[in-house]
This record gives C-alpha cells, sequence and structure tokens, in this order.
C-alpha cells in the first residue's frame, strides 16, 4: 500500500522567497510521484512528475522536486515565490502499472504575501 | 485536445433528487478516475475505471452511489437519492499510459 504525508497544511512566503513544500511518502515498491496545483475553483493541474531517471525533476512554472529514497521524500521547491503561486498542492504517489491509482496527500495551501 | 470535459458545472437540487453527473474523457485514455472534494474530507478517490471496467470501487461511500462507464467516451456518477452531505464538489480524471492524470474542472453539487 501507498500512502503520503505533507507537512504543514498552510505555508505562507513573501514573494520573492524561497517556497518549500514537504512530502513523505510510504511505499512497498518503487514508487512514481507527483505533484498537483489547484487554483481557486479550478481542477488539479500537474506541476511535475517522477517516474524513473533523473532524481531531480523540474516542472512548470519554475518548481522543481527531488526524488530521495533514503528519505522517502519529494519536497516541493521554487526558489522564487510569486503571488500567483497562491494555490493548494498537492502531493501523489503511485505505485508502477497501468491499473494503479493515484493516492494523493491531504494538501499545502501555499500564501504568497507582499 | 479539448481536455476532460464535465457536466454540468455546477448543480443545486434538493434533498431526494436523483443527481448524475458527466464526464468525457480524453481521447485515447484508458483509465477515468471519480474523485470528491470537501473541505472536511479533502480530496478522496470514489471509484476508477480501466479499459472501461470497474478495478476500485472501495470508496464510493454507499449504495446511493454508482457509476457507470458504457464505453471508452463516457461515464456517469449518479446519486440517488441525494442527501445535503453529498454536497462536494465531484473530478473526474483521465489516464494514458504514461501515467499523468489530467482532471476535468469539476462539477461544483450543492444538496439543499
Amino acid at each position: 500500500a501507498q500512502s503520503v504525508t505533507q507537512l504543514g497544511s498552510h505555508v505562507s512566503v513573501s514573494e520573492g522567497a524561497l517556497v518549500l513544500l514537504r512530502c513523505n511518502y510510504s511505499s512497498s515498491v518503487p514508487p512514481y510521484l507527483f505533484w498537483y496545483v489547484q487554483y481557486p475553483n479550478q481542477g488539479l493541474q500537474l506541476l511535475l512528475k517522477y517516474t524513473t531517471g533523473a532524481t531531480l525533476v523540474k516542472g512548470i512554472n519554475g518548481f522543481e522536486a527531488e526524488f530521495k529514497k533514503s528519505e522517502t521524500s519529494f519536497h516541493l521547491t521554487k526558489p522564487s515565490a510569486h503571488m500567483s503561486d497562491a494555490a493548494e498542492y498537492f502531493c501523489a504517489v503511485m505505485r508502477a502499472g497501468t491499473a494503479s491509482k493515484l493516492t494523493f496527500g491531504t494538501g499545502t495551501r501555499l500564501q504568497v504575501t507582499l | 485536445d479539448a481536455g476532460v470535459i464535465q457536466s454540468p458545472r455546477h448543480e443545486v437540487t434538493e434533498m431526494g433528487q436523483e443527481v448524475t453527473l458527466r464526464c468525457k474523457p480524453i481521447s485515447g485514455h484508458n483509465s477515468l478516475f471519480w474523485y470528491r472534494q470537501t473541505m472536511m474530507r479533502g480530496l478522496e478517490l470514489l471509484i476508477y475505471f480501466n479499459n472501461n471496467v470497474p478495478i476500485d470501487d472501495s470508496g464510493m461511500p454507499e449504495d446511493r452511489f454508482s457509476a457507470k462507464m458504457p464505453n471508452a467516451s463516457f461515464s456517469t456518477l449518479k446519486i440517488q437519492p441525494s442527501e445535503p452531505r453529498d454536497s462536494a464538489v465531484y473530478f473526474c480524471a483521465s489516464r494514458a499510459e504514461d501515467n499523468e492524470q489530467f482532471f476535468g474542472p469539476g462539477t461544483r453539487l450543492t444538496v439543499l
């Protein structure tokens, strides 16, 4: 079974500051890992994903995440926050295989202040 | 591509009424997922299909909920009878072989 823990349901940063959203996972097999973003009144949009290969993955809008197997983590970062980054962010894990489902974390709401 | 299409976008109904939510996945995608999102419970997977066959419906709350996928381009989620606690945003998502799920815009359901 897979599970995801997102530390911090709310994170607030100043515009221009580093964004760090934490995600730890549990999986009995090598996982596929995802970060999704949800803007108000919209569906979820994929930011980035890790399946195999390079452990540092880059996504849209300047976000990146690093898969650290030893720490079972997949933290999301962005060097400089922008007001438009204010949204809810979901980490998700999936067992490899086309019939598998995503297991989502509870989400982290990012607030960006001036 | 138009993406995942859901209808209606908003539904307001009275308790006891039947509600049908509709989803058209992205063409060529072979998996389809129904989620429910509320403030209290977050994002919950209700059911998912692979090649039109239900794979896991363990998230369906109770017998009042049912989902069908009669063909690769259409799915419905039905609630009968509806109750106020069913009020939520319902998302449909579809996925191709590369494992990325694409979400629809959601249907906001309000049961009075």
